[in-house]
């Protein structure tokens, strides 16, 4: 399977600053990528689907304009927090989607705190 | 509506058997999965079926019955490292993975 990368692993922002997390998939060119949120003890949650090249589809009730995505190249998908607020603190975590349609890879995911 | 339902929390033994079930409602469906995941840590996978019946990978075992909407993990031999949450997965007809909240197994010596 891929082996998919995130950075930073643990952030920490101040309330109306924004942050970039990357997700790089290393050996495996991800034409899909997938965004999640997990809060404690919850689920995860899809937060949109990326796909190269083009805009990402996001769920219902996840605002584009406050998390935005993009995925320039094959290797890279970078989602941004903008003014971000402690409501945002929380666990995301970026998958690819591989070459048979139930397969993803997941990354370690990133731990954001937002005081 | 989607659903998926899991117990909250489980508590076995060192080297004991413990099953943990799984119910779902999905709009379509295109498999079931099991996921292990540590405190902090992202998901990793640990079974997949989209057929009727069990499969067996080591210490681990997952079963499926498409008609009554379930699946278990069978973890055999316990060992303390089994401590995480498990995570059942049903992936529905857009391949869209629909997430139960997890299960946490807590392992006792």
């Amino acid at each position: 399977g891929a082996v998919v990368s995130q950075h930073p692993s643990r952030v920490i922002c101040k309330s109306g600053t924004s942050v970039k997390i990357e997700c790089r998939s290393l050996d495996f060119q991800a034409t899909t990528m997938f965004w999640y949120r997990q809060f404690p003890k919850q689920s995860l949650m899809l937060m949109a689907t990326s796909n190269e090249g083009s805009k990402a589809t996001y769920e219902q009730g996840v605002e584009k304009d406050k998390f935005l995505i993009n995925h320039a190249s094959l290797t890279l998908s970078t989602l941004t927090v903008t003014s971000a607020h402690p409501e945002d603190s929380s666990f995301y975590i970026c998958s690819v989607k591989g070459d048979r349609d139930y397969e993803q890879y997941f990354g370690p995911g990133t731990r954001l705190t937002v005081t | 509506g989607q659903n998926i339902d899991q117990p909250t929390e489980m508590t076995a033994t060192e080297g004991a058997i413990v099953q943990i079930n799984c119910t779902y409602q999905t709009s379509g469906f295109n498999g079931l999965f099991w996921y292990q995941q540590h405190a902090g840590e992202a998901p990793t996978f640990l079974s997949y079926n989209v057929l009727d019946g069990l499969e067996e990978k080591g210490r681990f075992s997952s079963f499926l019955s498409r008609s009554k909407g379930y699946s278990y993990l069978l973890l055999k031999e316990l060992q303390m490292k089994d401590s995480a949450s498990y995570l059942c997965a049903s992936m529905d007809s857009n391949y869209q993975l629909i997430w139960g909240a997890g299960t946490k197994l807590i392992i006792k010596p």
